[in-house]
């Protein structure tokens, strides 16, 4: 158990929708990134927070956005959904803002029919 | 721009045998962090090692070893006398230092392992 928890486990939504996903990252850590995972693009790296500020932005699409809480919770938001938005997100955190091993929860898998 | 490659798509290998999954990794960074992480069929992504480009000292973690070479920006990692419960879908990482402040992964494509018994 890697300490990260990501709700729901899974998502079936329709095309145009909005969702959000939720993650707790490990105890002290102040970092928090979002991976998406599909089978065309392999790992990709969407959004990194530290300690509530943005950090970071890798391929992210303006129709997906994140935030994270106070209390280091971090939420992503996609909206418009589209087929192509199907995919395992993970969300995966570090503690402070270094090179340290991220640890990632178990995904959301996300389906838009 | 950071880039990891690994070669091999899918492996499959009889129950004890050993097999070594290639990485090889694109920086222009001189300090940098590659890892490992395994994803079995359950989905969740593990970690397995850190090494940073100061120590090129190979590891060994029980029937895990890792041979990182500078020389040839590799990461390679070997699995001795596999398990059916090897099977997976293992990464290799790069992770940069400098830069943003970020710290974010670039990840390989992965190799999927099958031991078949």
């Amino acid at each position: 158990d890697s300490g990260v928890t990501q709700t729901p486990k899974h998502l079936i939504t329709a095309t145009g929708q909005r969702v959000t996903l939720r993650c707790s990252p490990r105890s002290g850590d102040l970092s928090v990134y979002w991976y998406q995972q599909s089978l065309d693009q392999g790992l990709q790296f969407l959004i990194q927070y530290y300690n509530g500020e943005e950090r970071a932005k890798g391929n992210i699409l303006e129709r997906f956005s994140a935030q994270q809480f106070p209390d280091l919770h971090s939420e992503l938001n996609l909206s418009s959904l589209e087929l192509g938005d199907s995919a395992l997100y993970f969300c995966a955190s570090s503690d402070r803002d270094r090179p340290s091993p991220l640890h990632f929860g178990n995904g959301t898998r996300l389906t838009v029919t | 721009a950071q880039k990891v490659t690994q070669a091999q798509t899918e492996i499959s290998v009889v129950e004890k045998e050993d097999v070594t999954l290639d990485c090889v990794y694109e920086t222009r960074d001189t300090t940098y962090y590659l890892f490992w992480y395994k994803q079995p069929p359950s989905g969740e992504l593990v970690f397995l090692i850190r090494r940073n480009s100061f120590d090129e000292q190979n590891e060994i973690s029980g029937r895990y070893s890792w041979n990182f070479q500078k020389s040839t920006s590799s990461f390679n990692f070997t699995i001795t006398a596999s398990q059916v419960v090897d099977s997976a879908v293992y990464f290799c990482a790069l992770r940069q230092v400098s830069g943003a402040g970020s710290y974010q992964l670039t990840f390989g494509k992965g190799t999927k392992l099958s031991v078949i018994p």
